[in-house]
């Protein structure tokens, strides 16, 4: 099982549409979630961190199941700008970043 | 907002030559990392650095390369004699002490080996 796995998509979405992108990670002594965007070539940027609770940033919604080992992000009223590769990210025990390959988006006007 | 730096954003060289990449991360914080991603490919960990030494390392992060923190403010990724599969974008990261906290990424250097 890879460590951290992703549908790597595309997922081509209309404007205004919501999608959901999963995430299942192996080692259940990970220490810390996030979902990174990455544009094509460009550094990955911080879109959110990710907790048990679930947490929303304006249209962003992240979730975390421990039990499961599953992380969600939902994404509501798409943009054009949300077009990105996004990448769930799990932190181990020792703080170092272990990477999904990314899930592609492409929102379509 | 303070970023992390990283120089050269394109850095090409022929096979064989040493390569020093070079970052300056966010001022206040204290741990350090390199990532590369080969094109089309994940993301991946090569070290993580603390307190002047190496926490950390992959599996690809053999005897060719090695970090440093000469000063207060650089930090250096140094591959001694490059091969045509070190070619890939090279990231800096850091964050500060607190464990949770996320990892701030520069905006990479593209090594192309020849």
């Amino acid at each position: 099982r890879k460590e951290v796995e992703q549908d790597p998509g595309p997922f081509n979405v209309p404007e205004g549409a919501t999608v959901a992108f999963n995430c299942t990670y192996s080692n259940s002594a990970s220490q810390s979630f996030f979902w990174y965007r990455q544009d094509c070539r460009k550094e990955p940027k911080l879109l959110m961190s990710v907790y048990s609770s679930g947490n929303e940033d304006g249209r962003f919604t992240a979730q975390l199941n421990r039990a499961s080992q599953y992380i969600s992000l939902l994404i509501r009223d798409s943009k054009l700008s949300d077009s990105a590769t996004y990448l769930c990210v799990v932190s181990t025990p020792t703080y170092k970043y272990i990477f999904g390959t990314g899930t592609r988006l492409k929102v379509l006007a | 907002e303070p970023e992390v730096t990283q120089t050269p954003s394109h850095q090409v060289t022929q096979m064989g030559q040493e390569v020093i990449l070079r970052c300056v991360p966010i001022s206040n914080h204290l741990y350090f990392y390199w990532y590369r991603q080969i094109l089309g490919q994940k993301v991946e960990f090569l070290v993580s650095f603390y307190n002047n030494e190496i926490s950390e390392k992959s599996e690809i992060f053999d005897d060719q390369f090695s970090v440093e923190r000469p000063d207060g403010s650089n930090f250096t990724l140094k591959i001694r004699s490059t091969k045509l599969e070190d070619s890939a974008m090279y990231f800096c990261a850091s964050r500060p002490g607190q464990s949770n906290q996320p990892q701030h990424f520069g905006d990479g250097t593209r090594l192309s080996i020849l």
